[in-house]
């Protein structure tokens, strides 16, 4: 079983669409979970960060279910720009270490 | 702006030769950064970490004598590709570790705009 599981998707929506992610992950030891966006032949880079309460940033909405090692990202009134693959992270308590998951990828379109 | 740099953006190189990769932190210290390893459409592998000082610790399958890794100071880690073969043309990330004010948001990992190797 992989340590970080996602769907692959593609999903594939309309603007002004509402999305959700999800993504589960194994170990219990994990402490510290984010998403990442990356953008094709580019770097990952941070989308935010996922905190046990829920956060929310602006149209991207996080959540974390400790109990069922469950994560999800939403992603309310989708823009163009939004198209991309979004990766699920988490890193064990005490470990710089992150784990990847294989990406969700997302087309936006018109 | 970027807050790690990674040199060269692209690399094509013959069989046979080797490649060196450099991860520069910019403006923060990191004691560890990562070195990672992506195939088409796969997700990010971590190949090993690099420690300031010592012996980066190199991720199971991943051969040491291949990818040597040197973190010479504290904002600088390089990989080199030694003997590169077309098997492994990939796109290599190096991250660093920053840690960040406060407690919701610690160690944040910042990624480099990674190296595209193409061995002929």
């Amino acid at each position: 079983r992989k340590e970080v599981e996602q769907d692959p998707g593609p999903f594939n929506v309309p603007e002004g669409a509402t999305v959700a992610f999800n993504c589960t992950y194994s170990n219990s030891a994990s402490q510290s979970f984010f998403w990442y966006r990356q953008d094709c032949r580019k770097e990952p880079k941070l989308l935010m960060s996922v905190y046990s309460s829920g956060n929310e940033d602006g149209r991207f909405t996080a959540q974390l279910n400790r109990a069922s090692q469950y994560i999800s990202l939403l992603i309310r009134d989708s823009k163009l720009s939004d198209s991309a693959t979004y990766l699920c992270v988490v890193k064990a308590d005490g470990y710089n270490k992150l784990i990847f998951g294989a990406g969700t990828r997302l087309a936006v379109h018109p | 702006g970027a807050v790690v740099s990674q040199h060269p953006s692209r690399v094509i190189c013959k069989s046979g030769t080797s490649v060196k990769i450099e991860c520069r932190s910019l403006d923060f210290q990191a004691t560890t950064m990562f070195w990672y390893r992506q195939f088409p459409k796969k997700s990010l592998m971590l190949m090993a970490t690099s420690n300031e000082g010592s012996k980066a610790t190199y991720e199971q399958g991943v051969e040491k004598d291949k990818f040597l890794i040197n973190h010479a100071s504290l904002t600088l880690s390089t990989l080199t590709v030694t003997s590169a073969h077309p098997e492994d043309s990939s796109f290599y990330i190096c991250s660093a570790s920053r840690e960040t004010s406060g407690t919701l948001a610690k160690n944040i990992q910042y990624f480099g705009a990674g190296t595209r190797l193409s061995v002929l």
